[in-house]
This record gives C-alpha cells, sequence and structure tokens, in this order.
C-alpha cells in the first residue's frame, strides 16, 4: 500500500526564515512520482513541483527548494527567506506509475507566516 | 483558455436530500477525480474516471456515485446526503494513461450538510 506522511501540522515562522517541510512517503513500487501542491487562504490547489523516482537530483526554483532521497524515503520541501504570501497549506502527494494519475496524499502542513 | 469549473461553489442542505455536484472540464482529458478535503484528513479519493462510461471507486465512496456520459463531465451524487459529508469537494483532471501527469484542479466545492 502507498502512504504519505506529513508530520508538522502547523509551523509558525517569522518573515525571512528558512523553513523546511518534511514529506516521508512509502511504496513498494519502484516507480512513482511525488508532488508538492500549494493551498493559498483562497481555497485552489496549485501545483508546485513532481519529481520521479528515477531522479534524485534536488531542484532549485527562487526561493523554493526541495530534497528527494530514497534512502530515507522523503522529500522535504524548504522555503528560504519566507514570506507573508507564502503562508498556505502545502500537501504531499505520489502516484505509481499503473495507478494512472491517482494521487495519494499526505495531511497537509499549514505554513503560517507572521511579518 | 482550457479550464475546469466546478458548480455550485457553495451550498447547504438537509440530511437526506440528493446532492449533486457538477465537474466539468474543457482540456479534452480522459482522467477524471473527485476528492473530499477534510482537517486532518488532506485530500482522499472518492472516486474516478479514465473515460466515458469507466467509473471506479475510491478510499472514500460510500454515499456517493458518479457518471461519465462524455469526456467533458463527471457530476458527483450524494444519494442521500449526512452531515458526514460535509466538506469541501475538488474535482481534478489529467490526460491520461501515465503516472507522471499533473493533475488539475478545480476551485472547490463547499457542501455543508445540516
Amino acid at each position: 500500500a502507498q502512504k504519505v506522511t506529513q508530520a508538522q501540522t502547523e509551523i509558525s515562522v517569522v518573515e525571512k526564515e528558512d523553513v523546511t517541510l518534511d514529506c516521508v512517503y512509502e511504496t513498494r513500487d519502484t516507480t512513482y512520482y511525488l508532488f508538492w501542491y500549494k493551498q493559498p487562504p483562497s481555497g485552489e490547489l496549485v501545483f508546485l513541483i513532481r519529481r520521479n523516482s528515477f531522479d534524485e537530483q534536488n531542484e532549485i526554483s527562487g526561493r523554493y527548494s526541495w530534497n528527494f532521497q530514497k534512502s530515507t524515503s522523503s522529500f522535504n520541501f524548504t522555503i528560504t527567506a519566507s514570506q507573508v504570501v507564502d503562508s498556505a497549506v502545502y500537501f504531499c502527494a505520489l502516484s505509481v506509475s499503473y495507478n494512472t494519475d491517482k494521487l495519494i496524499f499526505g495531511t497537509g502542513t499549514r505554513l503560517q507566516v507572521f511579518p | 483558455d482550457a479550464e475546469i469549473t466546478q458548480s455550485p461553489r457553495h451550498k447547504i442542505t438537509e440530511t437526506g436530500r440528493q446532492v449533486t455536484l457538477a465537474c466539468h472540464q474543457t482540456w479534452n482529458h480522459n482522467n477524471m477525480f473527485w476528492y473530499r478535503q477534510d482537517l486532518g484528513h488532506g485530500l482522499r479519493l472518492i472516486h474516478y474516471s479514465y473515460g466515458v462510461q469507466d467509473t471506479n471507486k475510491g478510499e472514500v465512496s460510500d454515499g456517493y456515485s458518479v457518471s461519465r456520459s462524455n469526456t467533458e463531465d463527471l457530476p458527483l451524487t450524494l444519494e442521500s446526503a449526512a452531515s458526514s459529508q460535509t466538506s469541501v469537494y475538488f474535482c481534478a483532471s489529467s490526460p491520461g494513461s501515465s503516472g507522471a501527469n499533473v493533475l488539475t484542479f478545480g476551485a472547490g466545492s463547499r457542501l455543508t450538510v445540516l
């Protein structure tokens, strides 16, 4: 069975602090895909990144970076120099190749960035 | 521009009533999904479809049904609404036949069952 765990329910930081959101996944499949979505207070779900199981390279996009480690089954998300606009709920999700885009979501981490 | 729309965006109903939430996409995507979002549970899959006339049960399908008569629409029906079905419902779509596709989500429908 597949599972995604986001142990951090809520994180509060002050603007300009760095913050890391943890994601641990479980799957026995060798081909799988990991995703992060952002849900701002307005409620829509915004895609941030997709990573496949064969690509362990870390990725950086502006203030966002992702650390994928198969050895620990983790796909952590770091925001550098956080801003108030980063306040949102962040979801990590998993899909396996044979399940045709079915996403298994973690329970989400609510990030509050205070000015 | 292609889009995925949900209606209604907000609905209040009473226990025992039938409710249908609409989802319409103009992406010409084969795959469509319904999720519900609840605090402490994240998003959980209710039903999904890989094409016309195809429907499948997800993790939390009890009390819900869907039908896929065309590519664009996947309505979600609550046959007899219960208070436990108070939730925010998201429809999503993807092109098909791969685990790598990014799901495109609708804006969500907030349902309150009194």
